[in-house]
């Protein structure tokens, strides 16, 4: 069975500080790994990563993907406050079937 | 505008009345997918559709059944519901054969109450 682990579950940090969410896998048949974000309603893209080492970057967020040890890392640097919602790490899997697997989210709270 | 809808935004209903959450995107994409979002178990799975008449169960499809006879539409039907169907719904679209795309879209989601 398919498995996508986040961690932490909840986190609450200063504006200015940097997080670093973090995400492993166990899956079958690897293609890519997603980074959504979500705030009070439906989860918005962020990053789609499928090769090991290569930095995806956009704005304060990057994002890094190690398929040797089947993990990622999102980063978020001087944080603020529209920074705060729940952050979603999906694995898509399947040889001849597109499945996706959501872990169960990092919520980051972001205080002045 | 490019977007996901589902309809009803909002729906309270009872244990065993048949109901049919409509999922359309006018996008022209292939690829249709639902999923529930529970407290402390995240975004699963529950239909997916590769294309028209092309479906196949996610991780918890059990008490729900979809169909795809056109390419904007993938509603998702609850024959017989009961409380533990009790979620957050969302419907979600891509463009290619597989999510990485970065074209895919989610609709802004069905909470779903059954007493």
């Amino acid at each position: 069975e398919d498995k996508v682990v986040q961690s932490p579950l909840s986190l609450v940090v200063h504006e200015g500080d940097t997080v670093t969410l973090n995400c492993s896998y166990e899956v079958t048949n690897f293609r890519s790994l997603l980074w959504y974000k979500q705030e009070k309603k439906a989860p918005t893209f962020l990053f789609m990563l499928t090769s090991s080492g290569i930095e995806k970057k956009s704005g304060r967020l990057s994002s890094i993907l190690d398929k040797k040890e089947l993990f990622s890392i999102l980063n978020i640097t001087a944080t603020q406050t529209g920074d705060s919602a729940v952050y979603l790490c999906a694995v898509e899997s399947g040889a001849g079937s597109y499945q996706l697997t959501f872990g169960k989210g990092t919520k980051l709270s972001v205080i002045p | 505008e490019a977007q996901v809808t589902q309809n009803p935004r909002y729906l309270i209903t009872v244990t065993g009345k048949k109901l049919t959450v409509t999922c359309s995107q006018n996008m022209n994409h292939e690829y249709m997918s639902w999923y529930r979002q529970d407290p402390g178990l995240g975004l699963r799975q529950i239909y997916y559709s590769m294309n028209v008449e092309v479906t196949d169960k996610g991780d918890v499809p059990e008490g729900y059944k979809v169909s795809r006879k056109e390419k904007r539409n993938f509603p998702l039907i609850l024959e017989s519901p009961s409380p533990n169907q009790t979620s957050l719904y969302f419907c979600a679209s891509s463009s290619k054969a597989y999510w990485g795309g970065g074209e895919a879209f989610f609709g802004q989601g069905t909470r779903l109450t059954v007493v």
